[in-house]
């Protein structure tokens, strides 16, 4: 069975600073892709950036980068240079196979960027 | 542009009545599916739909019904509500790329308590 785990209920940045969110999956499957969405307070989800397995490339969007470790299974989000509007809920999502573009979520993690 | 639209936006039921959350997109996108987002859950997916005529279980099926009689619309009943359905639901499309990377458009959500 496919797997999201986010291990970071709560990340505190300060603006200007960069921070890692983590992600890891799980998924007997050798093509997968993974996704960042945000979710500012507001209520709306944010498509941030997407990564391949199959990828040979860490994906990068702007101030935001995956880091992907195919082997240890994690596909953490790389935020630059944090701004106060950057403060919002993230979730890492697994496409589910055969399942079209379906998918699966972790719990989330909410970033917090102070002054 | 009106992407995907759900409605209604707030509602109130009591337990054990029965009602349907609509969705629908402008934008001829042929993959849909339905989630349910609560409070330290992140988004579990519920059910969705590859095409017209076509949909299967996500992750949390039970209670809840879907049909796909057209790309438009994908609406999602409850037939007997329970308290445990007291959630924000959120609808999202998406079209096919052919390389996996396909980011979901989703609606603005319904948020549901069930008393």
């Amino acid at each position: 069975a496919q797997k999201i785990t986010q291990t970071q209920p709560g990340m505190f940045v300060q603006e200007k600073e960069a921070v890692t969110l983590d992600c890891t999956y799980d998924t007997s499957d050798q093509s997968y892709g993974l996704f960042w969405y945000k979710q500012p307070s507001s209520g709306e989800m944010i498509f941030l950036i997407y990564q391949g397995s199959y990828d040979e490339q860490n994906a990068t969007e702007g101030r935001y980068s995956l880091n992907f470790q195919k082997a240890r299974k994690s596909a953490n989000l790389v935020i630059s240079a944090s701004q106060l509007g950057d403060s919002a809920m993230y979730f890492c999502a697994m496409r589910v196979n055969q399942a079209g573009t379906a998918l699966i979520f972790g719990k989330g993690t909410t970033l917090s960027v102070s002054s | 542009n009106a992407g995907v639209t759900q409605t209604p936006k707030f509602q109130v039921l009591k337990t054990g009545q029965s009602m349907t959350l609509q969705c629908a997109q402008d934008m001829n996108h042929e993959y849909m599916s339905w989630y349910r987002q609560d409070p330290g859950m992140g988004l579990r997916l519920i059910h969705y739909s590859v095409g017209a005529g076509i949909t299967d279980q996500g992750e949390v099926p039970n209670g809840y019904n879907v049909s796909r009689s057209t790309t438009e619309d994908f609406p999602l009943r409850l037939l007997s509500a329970a308290p445990s359905q007291t959630s924000v639901y959120f609808c999202a499309s998406s079209y096919s790329t052919g390389w996996g990377n396909e980011k979901l458009f989703f609606g603005s959500g319904t948020q549901l308590s069930v008393l």
